[in-house]
């Protein structure tokens, strides 16, 4: 139990286009899923919290009408990057949590996303 | 302002030497304290969570402990295969609906050599 998908795993794209990266739970319904990016050699920093049918919580310093989060259902959220730079550059990944009614986090395989 | 602190920030040990990873913590109040696994370009496995004080969970050659102040991630008769960055994170208490957001530390690059 407790899987997570991320699609898609890669994704290069031109500046200034859009990417969306799904999140599903694929064995649970999530109540709560999460969105992080990580740099290279650098831990996780959290970007924002969405709840199923609510309004994300972004972190101080996320740019809400950059990071575009939706929580359509218990089994996913999106993450649509808009107008993408290169500084976007990264590797970013989803977790959810509710299996069994606990905050233990279950994390996506994660999505490498070059701007070029 | 919770905080989370891992060391050494790099471990390198020959196969069958065992070895602890700390992580120190402030955080106002403990709901939680996570292990994770983290291979190259991969999400984090989700290994471990303590609650309290004095608790202590295992899992093949992991255990891990926590204090109040600190918790510790043991292996025992480590194997190439344990080779990934081990984070560590936080959960507090927010009153409130807090959503159950973490505070991850910057992790051990564990390296095991046959």
């Amino acid at each position: 139990g407790a899987v997570v998908s991320q699609h898609p795993s890669r994704v290069i794209c031109k500046s200034g286009t859009s990417v969306k990266i799904e999140c599903r739970s694929l064995d649970f319904q999530a109540t709560t899923m999460f969105w992080y990016r990580q740099f290279p050699k650098q831990s996780l920093m959290l970007m924002a919290t969405s709840n199923e049918g609510s309004k994300a919580t972004y972190e101080q310093g996320v740019e809400k009408d950059k990071f575009l989060i939706n929580h359509a259902s218990l089994t996913l959220s999106t993450l649509t990057v808009t107008s993408a730079h290169p500084e976007d550059s990264s590797f970013y990944i989803c977790s959810a949590s509710g299996l069994l009614g606990t905050d233990t986090q279950y994390f996506g395989p994660g999505t490498r996303l070059t701007v070029l | 302002e919770d905080q989370v602190t891992q060391s050494p920030e790099a471990l390198r040990l020959q196969e069958g030497e065992s070895s602890s990873l700390n992580c120190s913590y402030t955080v106002s109040g403990l709901r939680g304290l996570f292990w994770y696994r983290q291979d190259p370009g991969k999400g984090p496995e989700f290994l471990f969570t303590l609650y309290s004080a004095g608790e202590e969970k295992e899992k093949e050659r992991l255990k891990a402990t926590l204090t109040k102040k600190e918790s510790f991630l043991h292996i025992t008769a480590p194997k190439p295969e344990d080779s990934a960055t081990y984070l560590c994170a936080v959960q507090a208490f927010t009153g409130g609906t807090s959503y159950g957001k973490l505070t991850f530390g910057q992790g051990t690059i564990l390296t095991v050599h046959p």
